[in-house]
């Protein structure tokens, strides 16, 4: 069965620090891709970073980087530099193309960061 | 442009009224979306529609009710709701890249 795990319900980061989120994931599939959504209390999912199951290098985005270990089947969210205004909920999310234009995503049940100025 | 725009941001119904969410996307997407979202939980999938035509329905009751007019277009028509309804509703669309686009979410309220 397909599942993404986030044990990490909340986590505390000094500010200029970097944080690493944890998400491990587990599928049969060969072909599937990897996200991240930030969340603020405002409510808007606010699409991150995304890593494709065959790309061998790591995805970066500005301060974001997705550390891929496709063994270890984990996909964890290093936050560098880490601003006041990172603090939200962070949801991983594994998504499963179904052969048409569509992608069902599972999400992780998120880990919620706090900045600390 | 890269936006999902959904409304109304805010709405409060009582069990026996009719509303509408509305959600639009000008991306060129063809794969839109809708979840539900409880308090600090992940969200739900409740719909998928693929080219204009709905392709998952994820066991949703009737009294939610999906449309979608156009490629550009999603509704959800709202009709004899529960209080237990009452979420943060999202919508999202996706192109060929896979990566979903969110809008900012309707949070519902039925009394």
């Amino acid at each position: 069965a397909q599942k993404i795990t986030q044990t990490q319900p909340g986590m505390f980061v000094q500010e200029k620090e970097a944080v690493t989120l944890d998400c491990t994931y587990d599928t049969s599939d060969q072909s599937y891709g990897l996200f991240w959504y930030k969340q603020p209390s405002s409510g808007e999912m606010i699409f991150l970073i995304y890593q494709g199951s065959y790309d061998e290098q790591n995805a970066t985005e500005g301060r974001y980087s997705l550390n891929f270990q496709k063994a270890r089947k984990s996909a964890n969210l290093v936050i560098s530099a880490s601003q006041l205004g990172d603090s939200a909920m962070y949801f991983c999310a594994m998504s499963l193309p179904d052969g048409g234009a569509t992608n069902k995503l599972i999400f992780g049940t998120g880990t919620l960061l706090a900045v600390q100025p | 442009d890269t936006e999902v725009t959904q409304t109304p941001k805010h709405l409060v119904m009582g069990m026996t009224n009719k509303k509408s969410l509305k959600c639009e996307q000008h991306m060129g997407h063809r794969a839109m979306y809708w979840y539900k979202q409880k308090a600090k939980k992940p969200p739900e999938l409740m719909f998928v529609y693929s080219y204009e035509k709905l392709s998952i329905n994820e066991s949703v009751p009737s009294r939610f009710s999906p449309e979608c007019p156009n490629s550009s277009l999603l509704n959800l028509h709202l009709h004899a709701l529960q209080p237990e309804d009452s979420a943060l509703y999202l919508c999202a669309s996706s192109g060929e890249g896979g990566e979903q686009f969110f809008g900012p979410g309707t949070r519902l309220t039925v009394l």
